[in-house]
């Protein structure tokens, strides 16, 4: 079946500390796997995308590469700002229609 | 972008009273709309696939008596909480998808919160 593991949280930071976030997954066939971001109070936001092996999304200085022989999309940043400070989720989709997400990680970013 | 709104974003309602929350896609049509919830601190768990102008699909465990779904129109989709008790309180987020899209993706709604008192 299909399934996203996502490193537990909560997960605390120093501004301009480098991010990981793990994500590791199961899937039948060959799935589009995603990472979104929701704010306090908000939605998901879609954050980046990455659709076959090997391609890297990116966006807002987050990355991701989409890693086929360790089934990992594993999110990194390079230098983490205070308004990071959020809850993000891994997921995948294999059919277009039903997602898959991890249970989320909760990222606290300090001045 | 494709923008999908949510409406109410926050609703109070009594023990036993109904609520419906509408989803609409804003600039693009949606042949396909999913509702989640979502529990405090926990992952969304899928609750129904609804598609325009056909019955919801509803997740294992969800009860279509008590959670009704109606697409009735490409860009507008409804969920309905009937004899809401506080179990039912909760985030509920809708997502839609765009039908020209061929890409596995999908766009979500800013959430609405239920608390039932």
């Amino acid at each position: 079946g299909n399934s996203v593991t996502q490193m537990e949280g909560p997960v605390t930071l120093s501004e301009e500390a480098f991010l990981t976030i793990n994500c590791t997954y199961t899937a039948t066939g060959y799935p589009s796997l995603f990472w979104y971001v929701q704010y306090p109070g908000e939605g998901l936001q879609l954050l980046l995308k990455a659709t076959k092996a090997d391609d890297k999304g990116s966006n807002k200085g987050f990355e991701a590469t989409y890693r086929k022989e360790t089934t990992s999309f594993h999110l990194e940043k390079g230098s983490v700002q205070v308004s990071d400070s959020a809850v993000y989720f891994c997921a995948l989709s294999a059919t277009g229609n039903q997602f898959y997400f991890g249970t989320g990680t909760s990222l606290t970013v300090i001045p | 972008g494709a923008v999908v709104s949510q409406h109410p974003s926050w609703v109070i309602c009594k023990s036993g009273t109904s609520v419906k929350i509408e989803c609409r896609s804003l600039d693009f049509q949606a042949t396909t709309m999913f509702w989640y919830r979502q529990f405090p601190k926990q992952s969304l768990m899928l609750m129904a696939t609804s598609n325009e102008g056909s019955k919801a699909t509803y997740e294992q465990g969800v009860e279509k008596d008590k959670f009704l779904i109606n697409h009735a129109s490409l860009t507008l989709s409804t969920l309905t909480v009937t004899s809401a008790h506080p179990e039912d309180s909760s985030f509920y987020i809708c997502s839609a998808r765009d039908r020209r899209g061929w890409e596995y993706e999908q766009y979500f709604g800013p959430g609405t919160r239920l608390t039932v008192t």
